[in-house]
C-alpha cells in the first residue's frame, strides 16, 4: 500500500530565509507525485506535480521540488521564503491511475 | 483550468437530521471524484472513490449506510451523510480527476458541516 511521510509537523522561519520540507513515500512502482498548499481558511491549491521527467519541477510562487527514485523523496524547496507563505503543505502520491494519497502535512509560520 | 465546486460551502445541521453536499465539475466530464475528510489541522483523509453509474468504493473504517454517495452524472457527485451526530462535524472535500488526464484530480474548495 502507497504511504507518504511528512516529518516535519511544524516549521517556523524569518523572512527570506531557505525552506526545505520533508516527504517520503512508500511505493515499489512508477508513482506521481505532488505538492498541495493551503493557505488559513482557503482550500487546497496544487503547487507542483511530477510524473516523469526531469527530477526536479518548478511550480508556482517560486517553488521547487526534487524527486530523488534511490531515496523515494520528494522535498519541497524554496530559496527565499515570505510572510505570504505561511500555509499548510501537504506532499501527495498516487499510483497508476488510482487515489491520491496524502501526507499528514507541515505547518510553515513565517516570522515578519 | 479545470474547476470543481461544491456546495454548500457551509451548513449547520441538528443532530439527527441528513446533509446532502455537491460537488459538480464545472468544465470538464469526470468519471471518478474523490471524497475526503479534513480534521482542524489535520490531513485529508480519504473516505471514498466515487464512480459515475456504479457503486462507490470506500475506504476501510468508513460507514457507506451513514455516508451515501450517489455519481449520477459526468459532472455531478453527492455525499449525503445520514442522521448526523456532532462527531461527524468536519471539512468535507471533493475532488474530480478529468476523464482525459488519469493522474491528476482538480480539489473543490469544501463544505465545512457542523452538527448541532
Amino acid at each position: 500500500a502507497q504511504s507518504v511521510s511528512q516529518h516535519n509537523h511544524h516549521v517556523i522561519l524569518s523572512e527570506a530565509a531557505s525552506l526545505e520540507l520533508g516527504c517520503n513515500y512508500s511505493y515499489g512502482g512508477t508513482v506521481n507525485l505532488f505538492w498541495y498548499v493551503q493557505y488559513p481558511g482557503q482550500h487546497l491549491q496544487l503547487l507542483l506535480k511530477y510524473f516523469s521527467g526531469d527530477p526536479l519541477v518548478k511550480g508556482i510562487k517560486g517553488f521547487e521540488a526534487e524527486f530523488i527514485k534511490s531515496k523515494f523523496s520528494f522535498n519541497l524547496r524554496k530559496p527565499s521564503v515570505q510572510w505570504s507563505d505561511t500555509a499548510e503543505y501537504f506532499c501527495a502520491v498516487n499510483a497508476w491511475a488510482s487515489k491520491i494519497i496524502f501526507g499528514s502535512g507541515t505547518r510553515l509560520s513565517i516570522r515578519p | 483550468g479545470a474547476v470543481v465546486s461544491q456546495h454548500p460551502s457551509r451548513v449547520i445541521c441538528k443532530s439527527g437530521t441528513s446533509v446532502k453536499i455537491e460537488c459538480r465539475s464545472l468544465d470538464f466530464q469526470a468519471t471518478t471524484m474523490f471524497w475526503y475528510r479534513q480534521f482542524p489541522k489535520q490531513s485529508l483523509m480519504l473516505m471514498a472513490t466515487s464512480n459515475e453509474g456504479s457503486k462507490a468504493t470506500y475506504e476501510q473504517g468508513v460507514e457507506k449506510d451513514k455516508f451515501l454517495i450517489n455519481h449520477a452524472s459526468l459532472t455531478l457527485s453527492t455525499l449525503t451523510v445520514t442522521s448526523a451526530h456532532p462527531e461527524d462535524s468536519s471539512f468535507y472535500i471533493c475532488s474530480a480527476r478529468e476523464d482525459r488526464d488519469f493522474y491528476e484530480q482538480y480539489f473543490g474548495p469544501g463544505t465545512r458541516l457542523t452538527v448541532t
